[in-house]
């Protein structure tokens, strides 16, 4: 079956750090795939996406590529932000369906 | 235009004990879908509806059982709780069907302790 490994957290950043956020899944075919952010005590809100390989999603600074070769989409942003606190979670879907298989989650904390 | 929504927003049952949870989805969407979030882990899929139909389900025992209504609105219901069930359980809303993956919108989750 379909699975999303993500690295484990906290992530522990200075602001204006660079941030790596590692994914990487299994699956048949050819899924999409995105970054879900997840605030302290909100649900999920979708950060960004990508549904073909080499495609490049992107949102608010972060960025993510779609690599088939390496069944990775790891999630990116130059300068992070306090606000950016947050937990991250990669996950996949199938054409025509909606329904979502996540990783556990990375937690992300940045001090000022 | 309202987005997802979830009531209540906490609950304390006791083991045995039955639950059910509610969800209106965004306005235009017609399809719903549960997630069980346990404590420090991704949400897992539960189930999803449309047209009133379970037409989706994870791998979740029969005590878990849902339903939706002709409003496109939905009820998640997990009867002999269990320890285990306490989670945060999320509703999520998209269009059915199309070429490609259906963007689901999440509401903020009912947070469900069991004693």
């Amino acid at each position: 079956g379909d699975s999303v490994t993500q690295m484990e957290g906290p992530v522990t950043l200075s602001e204006e750090a660079f941030l790596t956020i590692n994914c990487t899944y299994t699956a048949t075919g050819y899924p999409s795939l995105f970054w879900y952010v997840q605030y302290p005590g909100e649900g999920l809100q979708l950060l960004l996406k990508a549904t073909k390989a080499d495609d490049k999603g992107s949102n608010k600074g972060f960025e993510a590529t779609y690599r088939k070769e390496t069944t990775s989409f790891h999630l990116e942003k130059g300068s992070v932000q306090v606000s950016d606190s947050a937990v991250y979670f990669c996950a996949l879907s199938h054409s025509g369906y909606s329904t979502l298989t996540f990783g556990k989650g990375t937690m992300l904390l940045v001090s000022p | 235009d309202a987005g997802v929504t979830q009531s209540p927003t906490h609950l304390i049952k006791t083991r045995g004990q039955q639950v059910t949870l509610r969800c209106s989805p965004k306005s235009g969407h017609d399809t719903v879908s549960w997630y069980q979030q346990a404590l420090g882990q991704g949400p897992q899929f539960i189930f999803q509806y449309y047209e009133e139909e379970e037409r989706q389900r994870g791998n979740f025992p029969d005590r878990f059982s849902g339903h939706q209504f002709p409003n496109y609105s939905s009820e998640l219901n997990v009867n002999a709780l269990l320890l285990g069930d306490s989670a945060l359980y999320l509703c999520a809303s998209s269009l059915y069907g199309g070429a490609g993956p259906n963007e689901q919108y999440f509401g903020p989750g009912t947070r469900l302790t069991v004693t």
